[in-house]
């Protein structure tokens, strides 16, 4: 069974430092992984999404890396600002998984004070 | 284009009352999914739909909770009787093609139900 994980729960940044922000998967076998982001009360926004051939993707100040064998992607924020104080979500789409069936992580609250 | 809608967005009842969530997908989207999201948690899969047909649906509590999707477009999903437990938010998402893996799911607001 995929299992997801994303440590820190929680991360408070001054702003202009950038971010880093981990997910860690136990099974390799997965089509993609993607990175939401959740605000207070709303629903999720899909940031980028990685397909297992990938290596990284970029979207502005956003990049996040995969590295299949180890389990591992990391989203980069770069220059933070206030304006990103969200939850962040990473999640997998597993090959052993019928349809494109998504395993959360927890999550990762990030406060970036002025 | 409008988004995934959802209705209500907030729910209060008392346990052992039934409830009932309302969502619309995208226009022509033909993946419907159903997410639980406990305080603190990522959401967890309840069930999805590709058009009319139920495909997944190993993680919905079938002893209280049932779900619709009337031709293919709108869902219902409702909780009968409901239990404290099942406070959380429930989400609805959909994506364009049925068992399209490399496809963004597009999440609505979600309702926010609480058990008293």
């Amino acid at each position: 069974k995929q299992e997801v994980t994303q440590i820190p729960a929680a991360l408070s940044v001054p702003e202009g430092e950038n971010l880093v922000l981990n997910c860690s998967f136990t099974d390799s076998a997965i089509y993609n992984l993607q990175w939401f982001r959740q605000d207070p009360g709303k629903g999720l926004t899909s940031l980028l999404l990685i397909q297992s051939s990938q290596r990284e993707q970029t979207s502005g100040r956003l990049n996040a890396s995969l590295d299949k064998s180890s389990g591992r992607s990391t989203l980069y924020i770069a220059a933070s600002q206030p304006g990103d104080s969200a939850t962040y979500l990473c999640a997998v789409s597993s090959l052993k998984a019928a349809g494109n069936k998504l395993t959360f992580g927890g999550g990762t609250r990030v406060l970036v004070k002025p | 284009e409008a988004g995934v809608v959802q209705s209500p967005r907030y729910k209060i009842i008392e346990k052992k009352q039934p409830v009932a969530f309302w969502c619309n997908p995208i226009s022509g989207h033909n993946t419907l999914y159903w997410y639980r999201q406990n305080l603190g948690q990522g959401p967890e899969l309840l069930i999805r739909y590709e058009n009319e047909e139920a495909v997944d649906d190993s993680q919905l509590p079938k002893d209280r909770f049932s779900a619709e999707r009337l031709k293919g477009v709108d869902s219902t999903l409702k909780i009968q009787p409901a239990e404290l437990g099942d406070s959380a938010v429930y989400l609805c998402a959909s994506s364009l093609r049925a068992g399209a893996y490399w496809e963004t799911q597009y999440f609505g607001p979600g309702t926010r139900l609480l058990v008293l």
